[in-house]
C-alpha cells in the first residue's frame, strides 16, 4: 500500500513569516493529494487539494506544489497568522480507486507566534 | 445542517464494557468511513463502506464491528473495551468518483478507564 511521510513534525514560525510542510509518497499511481487542517479539539478540515495533472495550486495565502517525478508535494503558507496554528495533515489517494482510500501523513503541529 | 454528525461526542466507560458510536451524513454521499486518531494525532482508517457494503477493513480487532443500515448511516460497536481503545473516533464520508474528498464528523472522544 501507499506510504506517506510528512516533515517536519513540529514547526514554529513568527507571525508574518512563511511556513512550508513537505510530504513524500511511495505509490506512483496516487493521483490526488489533499491537505487537512485540524485545530485543537476539532475535526480535520480540507483546506486545499491538488491532482496529479497539476503542478501547483494556490488559494489566497495557501499554495500546494506537486512533483510527480520525485513523488513529493508541499504546503506553503505565506504571511502566517496566529489562527493558522493547528495540526496539518497531508494525504495521498490510492491511484485509480474511486472509494476514497486516503493515506495520511503523521501530521505537522504548526505554531505561529504573535 | 451538520453534514456529518456523530454521537456521542464524549464517552467515558469502564474496561470490559460494550459501547456504540453512531454516525449520520446528510451530504448524499455513498461512502462512509471510521478513522481512529490516537494520542499522537495519527489518523488511521479502520473501515469503509460503499452503499452499505464493507470495502475496507484494516487490521482492527474483531471487537470492533461496523454496521451500515443504509448509505447515510454507519455505526461503530465496540465490545469488551480495553484501555488502548481510548482515542478519538472520526466518522467521515465521501462520494465515490469525486476525487475522494473526505468530510469528517466532529469526532467522538472515547476514554476507557
Amino acid at each position: 500500500g501507499e506510504n506517506v511521510e510528512q516533515h517536519p513534525s513540529t514547526l514554529s514560525v513568527q507571525e508574518g513569516d512563511s511556513a512550508v510542510i513537505k510530504c513524500t509518497y511511495s505509490d506512483s499511481a496516487s493521483n490526488y493529494f489533499p491537505w487537512y487542517k485540524q485545530e485543537l479539539g476539532k475535526r480535520p478540515q480540507l483546506i486545499i487539494d491538488i491532482r496529479s495533472n497539476v503542478g501547483e495550486k494556490k488559494d489566497q495565502r495557501i499554495a500546494v506544489t506537486l512533483n510527480k517525478t520525485a513523488k513529493h508535494f508541499s504546503l506553503h503558507i505565506t504571511e502566517t497568522q496566529p489562527e493558522d496554528s493547528a495540526v496539518y495533515f497531508c494525504a495521498a489517494s490510492y491511484g485509480g480507486s474511486t472509494l476514497g482510500r486516503l493515506y495520511f501523513g503523521r501530521g505537522t503541529q504548526l505554531t505561529v507566534w504573535p | 445542517d451538520t453534514a456529518v454528525s456523530q454521537t456521542p461526542k464524549y464517552l467515558v466507560t469502564q474496561m470490559g464494557n460494550d459501547k456504540s458510536i453512531k454516525c449520520e451524513q446528510n451530504l448524499g454521499h455513498d461512502t462512509m468511513y471510521w478513522y481512529k486518531q490516537d494520542s499522537k494525532k495519527f489518523l488511521k482508517i479502520m473501515f469503509s463502506y460503499n452503499n452499505k457494503e464493507l470495502i475496507i477493513n484494516e487490521t482492527v480487532p474483531n471487537r470492533f464491528s461496523p454496521k451500515s443500515p443504509d448509505k447515510a448511516h454507519l455505526n461503530l460497536h465496540i465490545n469488551s473495551l480495553e484501555l488502548g481503545d481510548s482515542a478519538v473516533y472520526f466518522c467521515a464520508s465521501s462520494q465515490a468518483g469525486t476525487a475522494n474528498t473526505i468530510y469528517f464528523g466532529e469526532g467522538s472522544w472515547l476514554t476507557v478507564v
